[in-house]
């Protein structure tokens, strides 16, 4: 149980271009999702916390016209990088969790920006 | 600011050996998970502790969470090739909209 989704797992797109990365609870309903950013060898970096039907909250820092969050049901949330240029390459990875506060975690979206 | 301090941050060790990581803060947490990753994948849950003072076991991993609920350590028994990863440290507080606080990871490598 508690299996989280990817897609896609790779991404290389030009500078400019907008990216989706999707994020699915397979087996079980998400009552919260969570993005993370993680660079080489490093921690990961809550860039925001996304509830069904409501508008995703973003840690400071984060630009939200810049990395867009839908959490359109209890087992899908999206994030698009929009405009993406070279310093937005980077690891990132959803997480999800339905009651307590364990979160389990996708398998990660390698971004690549040229 | 909500801190934990996880040491060390980087391990090399030899196949065998013991080892003990710590995650440390001035906070009371109401649980710490640990997660292991590996390179290219997400973190995996590894165990939830929720007790003070609570030690789960799996394998050769013991996990402990201190009586004040502000520390947790985890220790690995005859290391193994296989348990090289990062591990990570996460702290949640009720009632905080399921963010969870991580440590800065700790980079195992096991030398066959």
């Amino acid at each position: 149980g508690a299996v989280v989704s990817q897609h896609p797992s790779r991404v290389i797109c030009k500078s400019g271009t907008s990216v989706k990365i999707e994020c699915r609870s397979l087996d079980f309903q998400a009552t919260t999702m969570f993005w993370y950013r993680q660079f080489p060898k490093q921690s990961l970096m809550l860039m925001a916390t996304s509830n069904e039907g409501s508008k995703a909250t973003y840690e400071q820092g984060v630009e939200k016209d810049k990395f867009l969050i839908n959490h359109a049901s209890l087992t899908l949330s999206t994030l698009t990088v929009t405009s993406a240029h070279p310093e937005d390459s980077s690891f990132y990875i959803c997480s999800a969790r339905s009651r307590g506060e364990t979160q389990y975690f996708g398998p990660g979206t390698r971004l690549l920006v040229l | 600011t909500q801190l934990l301090e996880q040491s060390p941050q980087f391990l090399s060790i030899q196949e065998g050996e013991n080892l003990t990581v710590y995650c440390n803060s001035s906070s009371v947490f109401s649980s710490l998970q640990w997660y292991r990753q590996e390179p290219g994948e997400g973190p995996v849950l590894l165990v939830t502790v929720v007790t003070g003072g609570e030690v789960k076991k799996l394998k050769r991993l013991t996990f402990q969470f201190g009586d004040a609920r502000k520390d947790s350590s985890l220790h690995i028994t005859a290391a193994q090739p296989g348990d090289t990863g990062l591990y990570l440290c996460a702290g949640g507080y009720s009632g905080n909209t399921g963010k969870l606080i991580f440590g800065q990871g700790t980079t195992l490598q096991v030398k066959p």
